[in-house]
């Protein structure tokens, strides 16, 4: 029930295309759900989060789109860009606390 | 805003010898502070959650004897690896917050136990 599913594992995107990451929750008492980006070497920094009040949330390029009922949520990246090219977590908590984090996608835009 | 540091970013010592991991937030007080631990091409696993001045709790499964956390000031924390061993061989992340923020990671460090 602590899990967080996460597809796909990889992800090839042509520059300027939208990137598509989908998660999938058991724990209903989740209130918290971040997306994170990684660069090899380095640690997880926060992109973007929201909570399950609100079915949408935007900033910038990234967009969170949140399904309550479905327990799913998905990262939109529009505009993909060569710079994207990182790995991305999703990640559930109750506030904010012990953070469950999904498998990861690999995400690679080319030129 | 909001920076944890953590030192050292590379760590290559002797089988059995014990290593300390230091994280540091910068900007802002860290009431809780926690540690990940992420092997090669997989995902962050919780090792521990620690709140200043308490003891740290562990998750299943993680031996609190060999990963010592130390979470002293709202400033920093420390997690000693004692008698490491290769399979001890592992990226180390920390992240702080402060309340209800958002967790803020480290750049993790690379211990490599030979």
């Amino acid at each position: 029930q602590q899990q967080v599913k996460q597809s796909p594992q990889s992800l090839i995107v042509q520059k300027g295309g939208i990137s598509i990451i989908n998660c999938a929750y058991e724990n209903t008492a989740f209130d918290y759900f971040p997306w994170y980006q990684q660069f090899p070497g380095k640690g997880p920094a926060l992109l973007i989060a929201i909570r399950p009040d609100v079915s949408e949330k935007k900033e910038g390029r990234f967009t969170i789109s949140f399904n309550k009922s479905a327990k799913q949520f998905s990262l939109h990246i529009m505009d993909s860009q060569p710079g994207d090219s990182a790995t991305y977590f999703c990640a559930a908590s109750i506030n904010t606390d012990k953070l469950i984090f999904g498998t990861g996608t690999r995400l690679q835009v080319f030129p | 805003g909001a920076v944890v540091s953590q030192h050292p970013s590379w760590v290559i010592c002797k089988s059995g010898t014990s290593v300390k991991i230091e994280c540091r937030s910068l900007d802002f007080q860290a009431t809780t502070m926690f540690w990940y631990r992420q092997f090669p091409k997989q995902s962050l696993m919780l090792m521990a959650t620690s709140n200043e001045g308490s003891k740290a709790t562990y998750e299943q499964g993680v031996e609190k004897d060999k990963f010592l956390i130390n979470h002293a000031s709202l400033t920093l924390s420390t997690l000693t690896v004692t008698s490491a061993h290769p399979e001890d061989s592992s990226f180390y992340i920390c992240s702080g917050k402060y309340s209800n923020q958002p967790q803020h990671f480290g750049d993790g460090t690379r211990l490599s136990i030979l």
